[in-house]
């Protein structure tokens, strides 16, 4: 089936490991973007892309890095976890600014 | 104050019923807004999609924006079980560093629709 993957679907990580969350996408959209999902604070965005190549900070930046090498593949490198970044992590892709984003099943990760 | 509100219900209605959610913003350079459903443990699925003020309508969903009251709306008309998730309005402005790219959510309605 089109549409974002994500992997893995579960992780545990001991606070200062470090760990990629990868997502890949078979639509060709340009434009990709990582989200966290938090109780009580609804989506936020992490990191995003405009295309391969090029990638921006969004709202939640700090700790987490991120590449794009294809217009396929946007991976989210954890530098060294902490327990404040246990949450839902989503990524997401669209076609065309303003249009709709759609989004993979998610990560859950908790950091211990 | 965030830059959309969302009232979290929980919403519980008997199947069959017209619902209402709602979403207010403090933004008024929002041009574009959604809705997405999210069942539990999924990733948010779009539902609607609308470009400034007016109503669209898709089968038994009619979404509504209303700019300038700076407030959206998703109607379920003929509810059923399986609509029962958590609804996600988002908009985006299209401008600023991050705007075309982010989409400002509101945080969630789980809805229940009883049998």
């Amino acid at each position: 089936n089109a549409g974002v993957t994500q992997t893995p679907k579960f992780q545990v990580l001991k606070t200062g490991q470090s760990m990629t969350l990868q997502c890949a996408q078979d639509m060709n959209h340009e434009y990709m973007s990582w989200y966290r999902q938090d109780p009580g604070m609804g989506l936020r965005l992490i990191h995003y892309s405009v295309g391969a190549g090029i990638t921006d900070q969004g709202e939640v930046p700090n700790g987490y890095n991120v590449s794009r090498s294809t217009t396929e593949d946007f991976p989210l490198r954890l530098l060294s976890a902490a327990p404040s970044q246990t949450s839902v992590y989503f990524c997401a892709s669209t076609p065309q600014r303003g249009a709709g984003y759609t989004f993979g099943s998610g990560t859950r990760l908790t950091v211990v | 104050q965030k830059e959309v509100e969302q009232d979290p219900g929980p919403l519980s209605v008997p199947e069959g019923a017209i619902v209402s959610l709602n979403c207010t913003y403090s933004n008024s350079a929002f041009q574009y807004f959604m809705w997405y459903r999210q069942y539990s443990r999924k990733g948010p699925e779009l539902l609607m999609y609308t470009y400034s003020s007016g109503n669209k309508e898709d089968g038994r969903f009619t979404a509504q924006v209303d700019k300038s009251s700076k407030y959206i709306s998703l109607f379920i008309r003929d509810s059923q079980p399986s609509d029962s998730a958590t609804y996600l309005c988002a908009m985006n402005n299209l401008s600023g560093r991050t705007g075309a790219n982010n989409l400002f959510f509101g945080t969630g309605t789980r809805l229940t629709v009883i049998p």
